[in-house]
């Protein structure tokens, strides 16, 4: 069935470090791939999404690529802040199903 | 506008005592979505809603029940809660389903003892 699989954490980085967060998943067809984002006490947030193969999410300077040929969906940052400390998810959703299938999470803490 | 809130934040329930949990949406979203989250697991699919007055099973219905008799509300129930169900609940809600982003509510942590 449709899996996705994150790297462990947690991940510790001082500020102003560059961050990747490793994500690649298995599933038939055509997923839509997300990133969500939990900070410490709240639920998730979407921080970007890509639909389609090649295509680049981005938002609050995290970049992530839908890589069809790796089958993957790497969360980058170019240099990380201590606000981005948080618990970071890859997800999918099945082309045309109601669920997204999430990885196990990746803790990131960034020190001063 | 509030989003999606759930009701209670905290619960400690005993083993075999029921409880319901309440989700509330105020943005008009169709779809309404009940997730557990453990340790090391991410987050599983309890139940969805596709609208009002439908319910479906996800990824680890048992020991649970949901309605959704009005739109803008989604109930998961516990008839005779067990330890295994000591979880973080998340609600969410979406407008579609596929690339619609899903709003989740703040969680609801449970301890059955």
């Amino acid at each position: 069935g449709d899996s996705v699989t994150q790297m462990e954490g947690p991940v510790t980085l001082s500020e102003e470090a560059f961050l990747t967060i490793n994500c690649t998943y298995t599933a038939t067809g055509y997923p839509s791939l997300f990133w969500y984002v939990q900070y410490p006490g709240e639920g998730l947030q979407l921080l970007l999404k890509a639909t389609k193969a090649d295509d680049k999410g981005s938002n609050k300077g995290f970049e992530a690529t839908y890589r069809k040929e790796t089958t993957s969906f790497h969360l980058e940052k170019g240099s990380v802040q201590v606000s981005d400390s948080a618990v970071y998810f890859c997800a999918l959703s099945p082309g045309g199903y109601n669920k997204l299938i999430f990885g196990a999470g990746t803790r990131l803490a960034v020190h001063p | 506008n509030a989003g999606v809130t759930q009701t209670p934040k905290f619960r400690v329930l005993k083993t075999g005592q029921s409880m319901t949990l309440l989700c509330a949406q105020d943005m008009n979203h169709e779809y309404m979505y009940w997730y557990r989250q453990d340790p090391g697991m991410g987050l599983r699919l309890i139940h969805y809603s596709v609208g009002e007055g439908t319910t479906a099973k996800g990824e680890v219905p048992d020991g649970y029940n949901v309605s959704r008799l009005k739109k803008q509300n989604f109930l998961l129930g516990l008839e005779s809660a067990a330890p295994s169900q000591t979880s973080v609940y998340f609600c969410a809600s979406s407008k579609g389903t596929g690339a619609y982003e899903q709003y989740f509510g703040p969680g609801t942590r449970l301890t059955v003892t």
